[in-house]
Formats: C-alpha cells, sequence, structure tokens
C-alpha cells in the first residue's frame, strides 16, 4: 500500500486564489520531505526541502513567498500555492525517504 | 540537472526488441534509483543500486551501477507495449536517509506493437 499520500489529487483554481496540498507519511516518521514540480514531458524538479520544526529550503529560482511550506508536524507537510497563476498549472510530488506520493495536478484558470 | 544526465531523452522501439538507458553522474552516488512514470501520475519505484557493480533484475528490467558508482544503465529485453512510458533516474548525492533525489531528465519510452 502506499506510504506516502497526496491531498488533493488535483485541483482547478481560479487565478488570484491560494490552493494548498498536504503530504503524509503514513507509516513512518519524516523530519523532512521534498517537494517536486514536473511540467509536461518534463523531469521532476526539486523545489525545496521542507523540514520539520523548521524554515524549509528552497531550490534556486523557487520563490519562497509563492510557495509556503509548512512542515507542522512529523508526518504532514503542506505546500501552499500562493496567488496562483496560470503558470503555476503544474504536477506537483512530494516525497520522503525514497517513497513518493501519487502528485497532484493543479490546474489554474 | 547538470549533474545527471540520461540519455537518450526518447526512444522507439518495436515490440520484443531490446532496449539500454542510461544515467551518468559528475559525482560519486549513494544510490541510484530508476522510477517509471506516465506524467501526471506517481511514480513506480524499479529498482535501487547501492554498491559499486551491483545488478539487479526484475522479470525484464535489468539495471546496473558501475564499479565508480557514477553511471547506471537499465535495459529492458524482449521489451512490450507495457513497458511504454517515462523512465527516470534519481541520484542520490547526499549520506543519511532523507534521501533527496536529483532526477535525470527522463527518457520516453515509446514500444511499438
Amino acid at each position: 500500500g502506499a506510504v506516502v499520500s497526496q491531498h488533493p489529487s488535483w485541483v482547478i483554481c481560479k487565478s488570484g486564489t491560494s490552493v494548498k496540498i498536504e503530504c503524509r507519511s503514513l507509516d513512518f516518521q519524516a523530519t523532512t520531505m521534498f517537494w517536486y514540480r514536473q511540467f509536461p514531458k518534463q523531469s521532476l524538479m526539486l523545489m525545496a526541502t521542507s523540514n520539520e520544526g523548521s524554515k524549509a529550503t528552497y531550490e534556486q529560482g523557487v520563490e519562497k513567498d509563492k510557495f509556503l511550506i509548512n512542515h507542522a508536524s512529523l508526518t504532514l507537510s503542506t505546500l501552499t500555492v500562493t496567488s496562483a497563476h496560470p503558470e503555476d498549472s503544474s504536477f506537483y510530488i512530494c516525497s520522503a525517504r525514497s517513497y513518493f506520493g501519487p502528485g497532484t495536478r493543479l490546474l489554474v484558470l | 540537472s547538470q549533474e545527471l544526465e540520461q540519455s537518450p531523452q526518447s526512444l522507439i522501439v518495436q515490440e520484443g526488441k531490446n532496449l539500454t538507458i542510461n544515467c551518468t553522474s559528475s559525482k560519486t552516488l549513494y544510490g541510484l534509483y530508476w522510477y517509471k512514470q506516465k506524467y501526471g501520475e506517481g511514480l513506480i519505484f524499479l529498482m535501487m543500486l547501492q554498491k559499486g557493480g551491483e545488478e539487479k533484475s526484475h522479470e525484464k528490467i535489468t539495471a546496473k551501477l558501475d564499479e565508480k558508482k557514477q553511471q547506471s544503465s537499465l535495459h529492458i529485453t524482449a521489451s512490450q507495449p507495457s513497458h511504454a512510458g517515462i523512465y527516470l533516474c534519481g541520484a542520490d548525492f547526499f549520506s543519511g536517509s532523507a534521501r533527496q533525489l536529483t532526477f535525470g531528465s527522463g527518457t520516453q519510452l515509446t514500444v511499438l506493437p
């Protein structure tokens, strides 16, 4: 069974709204989780490292004020896309250890 | 990622043919992971290699890691349409259990019936 879950699996929202994506480790605790983004026909790109109890570490070129990450517990990390725009439409995947969530498809209209 | 080169970018083969996908790192790896994916869907874990010279097989898929732990290959024997998809190699450049992976650019595999 899945050991990392994501919610929602897909979301459609209007431009300017904020969207929260949850990533949960189901059978283990994870002090570190990772958020990736994937555009069509491209590979996964690491966005940020989510650290439980401390600030996330963002990769170069990723706006931390745009993509808010909160890792409030050892089993939950959230990614909030603030003031989403159509160019934020993508597939977002989280991981903990070497386990990946099923991904969240975001479509911003 | 420039640290990890994956080739070829795309591959079209006739059903029944063998094929190889390569993944080359500029640095020594702590681990190399192979995944299969379809865009918009989750990653399917295939194999993980950690030791130099290691080779693992599952059904018709074989993955190898060279002795220097900088190059890995994924070989599919007698390909089938079910093998079609995107193959990703993921490199673990860091020690420890956090498992941050750097991914190659991916290989889009098409198997013609």
